[in-house]
């Protein structure tokens, strides 16, 4: 079965400041790769996903991640955060074939200070 | 506002008792999975059903059941309930058979004192 790691469980971050959130997995087949977000007291909504071609995904908000293969890490990145971009992030992990169920990592909680 | 609905978004009970969580996934998806929220265990995967019939098992405990129903609508039965099993309880819809983007209901709040 395939797992995530979150390396970091909280990044605080200033407002304008670049951000960087790690994602390592583990799978033994070739996977789908998506990261999460949650605001407060909401639902998790898809930021982005890798499922096949150009290794450098752009999501929604200016968030943009790598997929590498070699290194089996999915790290989400923003050139400049945002006050609104506090929330909880995850990431997740599905294979491609034989498995329904996505797993989510432990999940990022990012503070963006003023 | 992703489409997919849960109720009750709030329910205090207390151990021992037995609840029903409610999910109408978005229309004309055929997938609802749930996951179970807590903050020492994160987002646990415990079950999935596509077109009424059970597809995959998670974590699933054998005090919690689930069913979908012909309307697609899903149910989560969680009984003897444990002060452990306070969490956030969400509901999710897929199109297809095979999980691709996930799209999740707000929750659905447990607390169980």
């Amino acid at each position: 079965a395939q797992s995530v790691t979150q390396l970091d469980s909280q990044v605080p971050v200033f407002e304008e400041a670049p951000v960087e959130l790690r994602c390592n997995y583990s799978s033994s087949v070739s996977v789908y790769l998506f990261w999460y977000v949650q605001y407060p007291n909401q639902g998790l909504q898809l930021l982005l996903k890798y499922l096949s071609g150009s290794t450098l995904v752009k999501g929604i908000n200016g968030f943009e991640a790598e997929f590498n293969k070699s290194q089996t890490s999915f790290h989400l990145r923003k050139p400049s955060v945002h006050i609104s971009d506090t929330a909880e992030y995850f990431c997740a992990v599905r294979a491609l074939y034989n498995n329904n169920d996505m797993r989510f990592g432990a999940g990022t909680r990012l503070t963006v200070k003023p | 506002d992703s489409g997919v609905t849960q109720t009750p978004k709030h329910l205090i009970t207390a151990t021992g008792q037995r609840v029903t969580l409610r999910c109408s996934p978005r229309s004309g998806d055929l997938s609802v999975y749930w996951y179970q929220q807590s903050l020492d265990q994160g987002l646990q995967f415990l079950i999935q059903y596509y077109n009424g019939e059970e597809r995959a098992k998670g974590n699933i405990l054998e005090r919690f059941s689930a069913q979908q129903f012909p309307d697609l609508h899903s149910e989560l039965n969680l009984s003897s309930l444990e002060l452990g099993d306070s969490a956030l309880y969400f509901c999710a819809s897929t199109p297809g058979r095979v999980a691709g983007e996930l799209f999740f209901g707000e929750g659905s709040r447990l607390t169980v004192l």
